[in-house]
């Protein structure tokens, strides 16, 4: 099942800087966004999400921006410490009732 | 609150064999189970949609007959991996969304690794 080759984006950040992490989504029917973080050998957990009436939503230390015109999302992280080291994946919902399809990953690397 | 659990959270077994992973909603009911598999380095794919007291869902190119999904009560789905095969060895996890809530709410599982010798 694994494919050779497969790379995941990685972001390397110092600790105690801020991290954005972007996500391109493809289905201009998505109205619903979410981010989530996924820990080596762990499910995925909820991070923040944003409907597409807005343009930012703030959370604790993270902020998510969404762009409808060119169908881009991004994370922020304000001041990155080393238990957000994770893979982070967006998701959008395709609409109304469909299935949540997820993006591909980045893989952020905390430096100390 | 909203905890799901897996079953086991790892399991090795030979080729041929078939292989029943659990999914339990803790401390809520679940009307909608979603099941996904995630191939190393790989974002998550989603398998099956489960609802409880009827048939799944299946993705296009997923084989129903060899990934059977039961969802006989609202906290409890099962996915059995019948005949594994190594190139069904990855992680699989499941997630559930609270009776009344739309699918956007999903709480996921922590995930079962699957390795087939």
């Amino acid at each position: 099942g694994e494919s050779v080759g497969l790379h995941l984006p990685t972001l390397s950040v110092q600790e105690g800087d801020n991290s954005i992490i972007n996500c391109a989504y493809s289905n201009s029917a998505s109205d619903y966004f979410i981010w989530y973080k996924q820990e080596s050998g762990k499910g995925p957990q909820f991070i923040i999400d944003i409907r597409s009436n807005m343009d930012k939503r703030q959370g604790q230390r993270v902020t998510v921006l969404l762009n409808k015109t060119v169908k881009h999302l991004s994370l922020q992280i304000a001041a990155t410490q080393p238990g957000d080291s994770a893979v982070y994946f967006c998701a959008e919902n395709g609409g109304y009732g469909q299935n949540f399809v997820f993006g591909p990953g980045t893989r952020l690397s905390v430096l100390p | 609150g909203a905890v799901v659990s897996q079953h086991p959270s790892r399991v090795i077994c030979k080729s041929g064999t078939s292989v029943k992973i659990e999914c339990r909603s803790l401390d809520f009911q679940a009307t909608t189970m979603f099941w996904y598999r995630q191939f190393p380095k790989q974002s998550l794919m989603l398998m099956a949609t489960s609802n409880e007291g009827s048939k799944a869902t299946y993705e296009q190119g997923v084989e129903k007959d060899k990934f059977l999904i039961n969802h006989a009560s609202l906290t409890l789905s099962t996915l059995t991996v019948t005949s594994a095969h190594p190139e069904d060895s990855s992680f699989y996890i499941c997630s559930a969304s609270p009776q009344g809530s739309e699918k956007e709410t999903q709480y996921f599982g922590p995930g079962t690794r699957l390795l087939v010798l």
